[in-house]
């Protein structure tokens, strides 16, 4: 069976704290791991990650893959309260060829005080 | 683009009722999904297409139908509400297709049984 674990499942930090998130997953024939923030309403797409060892970034966030270890790290630098949301990882699962199901982790929720 | 619309935002049911939820997608995009969100229990799949035509199960499906109508939408209906069905549902869709799994999820529909 697929599975998705994130932890921690909560995190407070301070404005301009550096934070990591992790994701470790099992999922059948993999392909890639993709990581969603989660505001108030539907989840929003921040990275997919395919090889390991390259880094995505964007801004202040940024990830990366490890393959052997079945694990991912997503960082978030100098946050700020705009931040505050829940973190998504989730795995796709091949079924017949393509990747047509994403299995998600529950989840870390950060919140970033000011 | 209006990306992923979804209907209604919000609904109250009593318990035995029935409705239908409908999701549409302007991206042409092959593969289109039905989640639940639960506190502490994450998103989780009900029902997938991969394409137009086709529809499975997914981890938690029992109570629920699902219609592609077409490539553009997909619909999920309750025959006989539950409390249990209490949730926030999302409506995503994907390309589906190799690597590239990344969903774009529509803006929910709060579900109330009583």
């Amino acid at each position: 069976e697929d599975k998705v674990v994130q932890s921690p499942l909560s995190l407070v930090v301070h404005e301009g704290d550096t934070v990591t998130l992790n994701c470790s997953y099992e999922v059948t024939n993999f392909r890639s791991l993709l990581w969603y923030k989660q505001e108030k309403k539907a989840p929003t797409f921040l990275f997919m990650l395919t090889s390991s060892g390259i880094e995505k970034k964007s801004g202040r966030l940024s990830s990366i893959l490890d393959k052997k270890e079945l694990f991912s790290i997503l960082n978030i630098t100098a946050t700020q309260t705009g931040d505050s949301a829940v973190y998504l990882c989730a795995g796709p699962s091949n079924s017949g060829g393509s990747n047509y199901k994403l299995t998600f982790g529950k989840g870390t929720l950060l919140t970033v005080n000011p | 683009n209006a990306g992923v619309t979804q209907t209604p935002k919000f609904q109250v049911l009593k318990t035995g009722q029935s409705m239908t939820l409908q999701c549409a997608q302007d991206m042409n995009h092959n593969s289109m999904y039905w989640y639940r969100q639960d506190p502490g229990m994450g998103l989780r799949l009900i029902y997938y297409s991969a394409s137009e035509g086709t529809t499975d199960k997914g981890e938690v499906p029992n109570g629920y139908n699902v219609s592609r109508l077409n490539k553009r939408e997909f619909s999920l209906r309750l025959e006989s509400a539950a409390p249990s069905q209490t949730s926030v549902y999302f409506c995503a869709s994907g390309s589906g297709t190799g690597l590239y799994n990344e969903q774009f999820f529509g803006p929910g529909t709060r579900l109330t049984v009583l």
